[in-house]
């Protein structure tokens, strides 16, 4: 089954926002192997973060990745316009890869 | 600059099958694990398969394990998949997918744009 995100977040530009992913102890729990991927549509999705923290070199650091038991963050600071977006976590599962449902990111 | 271009997608009918294939450049082929991706309409993303550099790993999802084969030919820097007793659940838009490294770890660097597969009759 797939991890779970909240279906959308939003924020004001400037605002920092938070993205929960939450798995079980057989995924996020188990394994340091979370990553993150903006997907705007049209376009491929683009890695932003992979082993739980780390950001791809030109990936801004506006965007950081955390971890705390069976639940993954991705926290967006200083929100701007072109962040808007659907955003997808990802885990390792035993030889398999889980998504999580994607979370909607609007910036009013 | 990496490439990853998928082809093989198109209109197919229930039961039947569909091979995709990923032609890759710009990166030592051999060296990476590959992946499978695909996002139905309105859907989000899906993992469908992956293979490590050496094809020695590989695994599937639920959704399709059974029917659908990786493969990898790493002198002709391909990836394939093929799908068998396709249905409208199989109907999305499939990427191909790189990893960073050899083995799989779900963290996908370069992604192709897609080829969509469409399963009606």
């Amino acid at each position: 089954s797939a991890l779970t995100q909240p279906a959308s977040v939003s924020g004001s530009p400037g605002q920092s926002i938070t993205i929960s992913c939450t798995g079980t102890s057989s995924d996020i729990g188990d394994y340091d192997f979370v990553s993150w991927y903006q997907h705007r549509p049209g376009k491929a999705p683009k890695l932003i973060i992979y082993a739980v923290s780390n950001r791809p070199s030109g990936v801004s650091n506006r965007f950081s990745g955390s971890k705390s038991g069976n639940t993954a963050s991705l926290t967006i600071s200083g929100l701007q316009a072109d962040d808007e977006a659907d955003y997808y976590c990802t885990s390792y599962r035993g030889l398999r890869v889980i998504f999580g449902g994607g979370t909607q990111v609007t910036v009013l | 600059e990496v490439q990853l271009v998928e082809s093989g997608g198109g209109l197919v009918q229930p039961g039947r099958s569909l091979r995709l294939s990923c032609a890759a450049s710009g990166f030592p082929f051999d060296d990476y694990a590959l992946h499978w991706v695909r996002q139905a309409p309105g859907k989000g993303l899906e993992w469908v398969s992956g293979i490590s550099w050496n094809s020695n790993t590989l695994d599937y999802s639920d959704s399709v394990k059974g029917r659908f084969t990786i493969s990898r030919d790493n002198a002709k820097k391909s990836l394939y998949l093929e799908m068998n007793t396709l249905s409208a659940e199989d109907t999305a838009l499939y990427y191909c997918a790189k990893e960073m490294g050899s083995n799989y770890l779900g963290w996908f660097d370069s992604w192709g744009q897609g080829t969509l597969v469409v399963v009606s009759s």
